[in-house]
This record gives structure tokens, C-alpha cells and sequence, in this order.
């Protein structure tokens, strides 16, 4: 069964500097990945997708994400932390394998930007 | 603008009513799907309809109803026999085309506060 784990519930960060959220994924296939931002009280928005054409995936408002096979993973990253970046993370995996196309989510990372 | 719209964003009802949660899309998406959200849980999937008059349940569809009598509409109702229905309620719709890959549109959501 598919699986994701964000390492750190809570991530803080100073305005400007360089944003990791951590994501680790278990499938049985390569799978699709994804990240998602949710504003408080709002739906969620995707940042960015992987779909096996490019290892490093670029996204909206200047994350990108890099899959690693061998290590199993999908981080998020982001050069330097906008005030505007504090919101909670979603990662989540979409297993082919799996018999179903349901997305698995992780249970969140929730940024705080330090001014 | 094509969209999700949820309503009532916010929702009160004594422990024991039913409750119909709204979710319209006009973004002719095939798929359809609701999410629950509990802090620090991430979504944890309820149901989901890939086509009108079908539905498949989710991992936690307990206590929990839908229909997908039209395309556009794929409204909830918690049942009385939802034993913890307070939560934060995600509709979402997908295209369909390449259902593992596909993104999710999400609405922004019903709180339901059940007392």
C-alpha cells in the first residue's frame, strides 16, 4: 500500500531564508507525486506535480521539488522564504500499482515565515 | 471563472440531525471525490465518483452518504451515525484523463460543527 511521511509537523523559517519540507513516499511502482498549499480556511491548491518526464519539478511562487528514487523521496524547497509562504504543505502520491488512483496525502507541514 | 463551490462554508447541527454538505463544479471534470480534514491528520478520503449514478467508498465512508445524480454536483450527507462528524469537509473533481496523474481543484470548504 501506498504510504506518505512529512517529517516535522511544524517548520519555521526566517523571511528570506531557504524552505525544506520533507517528504518520503512508499509505493510499489514509480509513482506520481504531488504538492499541495492550503491557506488557512481555504481548499488547497497545487504547487507542483512529478510524473517521471523530469526529475527536478518547478512550481508556482518559486518552489521546486526534486524526485529522488533512491532515497525515496519528494522535498520541497524554495531559495528564499516569502511572508506570503506561510501556510500548511501537502504532499501526497498517487500509486498506479496500488489497483486505485486515489491520492494518498501526508498528514501536513505547516510553514511559519519569521520576519 | 470555472470552480468548486462548497456552501455553506460554515455549518451547525445538534448531534443526531443529518446534514447536506453542497459541492458544484463547472469545470466538467469527470471525478469527483470528498475529503475529511482533522488537524494534524492531513485528508483522509470519504467518497468518490469517476461518473454520474457511480460511487466508490473511500477509507473512512462510515456514517457518510453521497450521490451523483448530475456531472456537476456530488453532495455529502453525514448521517447521525457518523460518530465524530465536527470536522473540516474538502470537495474536490479531477479530469479524469490519466486518472493517476491528474490533479486535484478543491473547494474551500464546509466547517461542520456538530454539538
Amino acid at each position: 500500500a501506498q504510504s506518505v511521511t512529512q517529517l516535522g509537523s511544524h517548520v519555521s523559517v526566517s523571511e528570506g531564508a531557504l524552505v525544506l519540507l520533507r517528504c518520503n513516499y512508499s509505493s510499489s511502482v514509480p509513482p506520481y507525486l504531488f504538492w499541495y498549499v492550503q491557506y488557512p480556511n481555504q481548499g488547497l491548491q497545487l504547487l507542483l506535480k512529478y510524473t517521471s518526464a523530469a526529475t527536478l519539478v518547478k512550481g508556482i511562487n518559486g518552489f521546486e521539488a526534486e524526485f529522488k528514487k533512491s532515497e525515496t523521496s519528494f522535498h520541497l524547497t524554495k531559495p528564499s522564504a516569502h511572508m506570503s509562504d506561510a501556510a500548511e504543505y501537502f504532499c501526497a502520491v498517487s500509486d498506479p500499482g496500488a489497483g486505485s488512483y486515489q491520492l494518498t496525502f501526508g498528514k501536513g507541514t505547516k510553514l511559519s515565515v519569521i520576519p | 471563472d470555472g470552480g468548486i463551490t462548497q456552501s455553506p462554508k460554515y455549518l451547525f447541527r445538534k448531534e443526531g440531525q443529518n446534514v447536506t454538505l453542497s459541492c458544484e463544479q463547472n469545470l466538467n471534470h469527470d471525478a469527483m471525490y470528498w475529503y475529511r480534514q482533522d488537524p494534524g491528520q492531513g485528508l483522509r478520503l470519504i467518497y468518490y465518483s469517476q461518473i454520474v449514478n457511480d460511487f466508490q467508498k473511500g477509507d473512512i465512508a462510515e456514517g457518510y452518504s453521497v450521490s451523483r445524480e448530475k456531472k456537476e454536483s456530488f453532495p455529502l450527507t453525514v448521517t447521525s451515525a457518523q460518530k465524530n462528524p465536527t470536522a473540516f469537509y474538502l470537495c474536490a473533481s479531477s479530469s479524469g484523463e490519466g486518472y493517476y496523474n491528474s490533479p486535484l481543484h478543491f473547494g474551500n470548504g464546509t466547517r461542520l460543527t456538530v454539538t
